[in-house]
């Protein structure tokens, strides 16, 4: 069975504590992962796509990595308003369009 | 961009009522949006994709007769949540795909639903 684990379910860091978020997959035929940022009571907000193993994504204080087996979110010298949980999500082959979310990092960054 | 937008953000109904929720692609066509139900401390659980034009695929569990989804055009899909019962409370959230870019879902803010 297809399965995204999420790793630490929560996480707390003083402002400028860099660290990672890590997301692990079992999926027959990755077709892409996906990070999302998501705020309380909002919907997603949509960060990176990484497709293939070495590939490496960023955007302002966040870098996306991607191994065969894990892909890891790296947060570089984080503010208070990067607190949120960060859902992982898989696209797997078959032709079939279903993108399977991980249950999230909720992230907590204190001044 | 890719917005997407959601409404209502809020709504309260009593039991056994009807109500519709519904999903806008505001600045691009999606022939594909997805409606997600997500529980507290839970990731996003995929209800049903919903594809312009035919009927919408549902999920292993969840009941087509009771989430009635429509998508009659390339901007606009409908979720109504029929005779809401107390555990039909919950989160629900839409997406929508860009043409060409497959797994890149564009969510809408959610409805947060709250049956008396």
């Amino acid at each position: 069975e297809d399965q995204v684990t999420q790793s630490p379910e929560a996480l707390r860091l003083q402002e400028g504590e860099s660290s990672s978020l890590n997301c692990s997959y079992t999926v027959s035929g990755l077709r892409g992962l996906f990070w999302y940022r998501q705020d309380p009571g909002k919907g997603p907000e949509f960060l990176f796509t990484l497709y293939s193993a070495g590939e490496e994504k960023e955007k302002e204080r966040l870098k996306a990595t991607l191994t065969k087996k894990e892909s890891f979110l790296h947060i570089t010298a984080p503010k208070p308003e990067d607190s949120a949980t960060y859902l992982c999500a898989v696209r797997i082959s078959g032709g079939y369009q279903k993108v399977t979310f991980g249950i999230g990092t909720k992230l907590q960054v204190i001044p | 961009g890719a917005v997407v937008s959601q409404h209502p953000s809020r709504v309260i109904c009593k039991s056994g009522t009807s109500v519709k929720i519904e999903c806008r692609s505001l600045d691009f066509q999606a022939t594909t949006m997805f409606w997600y139900r997500q529980f507290p401390k839970q990731s996003l659980m995929l209800m049903a994709t919903s594809n312009e034009g035919s009927k919408a695929t549902y999920e292993q569990g969840v009941e087509k007769d009771k989430f009635l989804i429509n998508h009659a055009s390339l901007t606009l899909s409908t979720l109504t949540v029929t005779s809401a019962h107390p555990e039909d409370s919950s989160f629900y959230i839409c997406s929508a795909q860009k043409t060409g870019l497959p797994g890149e879902l564009f969510f809408g803010e959610g409805s947060r639903l709250t049956v008396l």
